[in-house]
């Protein structure tokens, strides 16, 4: 079964320092990855997915995140934080036979100023 | 405008009632969802629907039950409300294929 892990719970990050967001995932076949971020009291929102392609995608907002098959990971990176950016992060996969986007557990990422 | 709406926001009602939530999505999309998010932010898909017809049903209860009168429309019926209902329950649509889901804003639903 298609899964992906989020092994922090939390991220804290100064302004102005660069964020990285982990995220591992776990497919039988191509991975398609997404991101989404999700603010308090809000749906979530689509920041970026990777499909195929460059292993380096662009997102919104600034993030990026970067496609590494060896290590089966999709990390989401912004060179720069701003405390607008704290907010709940959510790595996702596709489970292409069932159409399920499956979610991890979220990271919630504080930027302080 | 917002292009996917659910309405109610908040829901507070007892144990035993039943109680709908509706969603509908202006953006011409195929598929459409429903999610539970729980007290630890945990998201769980629930059912899905593809141009009215039931494509995915989780090991939800039977007391929930999806109804899609069209394709832009997606509403949840919950009967017999319990107290492990409490949740967040987003709506989110997708046009087709590897397309990012579009979600909702959430219906804040608290069983007392």
């Amino acid at each position: 079964a298609q899964s992906v892990a989020q092994p922090e719970d939390q991220v804290n990050v100064a302004e102005g320092n660069p964020l990285t967001v982990k995220c591992t995932y776990s497919v039988s076949g191509n991975p398609y990855l997404f991101w989404y971020v999700q603010y308090p009291n809000r749906g979530l929102q689509f920041l970026l997915k990777y499909i195929t392609g460059d292993n380096l995608v662009k997102g919104s907002y600034g993030f990026e995140a970067e496609f590494n098959k060896s290590q089966t990971s999709f990390h989401l990176k912004k060179p720069s934080a701003l405390v607008s950016d704290s907010a709940l992060y959510f790595c996702a996969v596709r489970d292409y036979n069932t159409d399920k986007l499956i979610f991890g557990t979220g990271t919630r990422l504080q930027v302080f100023p | 405008d917002t292009a996917v709406s659910q309405t109610p926001k908040y829901l507070v009602t007892q144990m035993g009632n039943d109680k709908s939530i509706k969603c509908e999505q202006n953006l011409g999309h195929d598929t459409m969802y429903w999610y539970k998010q729980d007290s630890k932010k945990f998201l769980k898909i629930m059912f899905s629907y593809n141009n009215k017809e039931l494509i995915i049903n989780e090991t939800v209860p039977n007391r929930f039950s999806p109804k899609s009168p069209d394709k832009a429309h997606l509403n949840l019926h919950i009967n017999s409300l319990e107290l492990g209902d409490s949740a967040v329950y987003f709506c989110a649509s997708r046009l087709s294929g590897n397309s990012p889901l579009h979600f909702g804003n959430g219906t804040r639903l608290t069983v007392t």
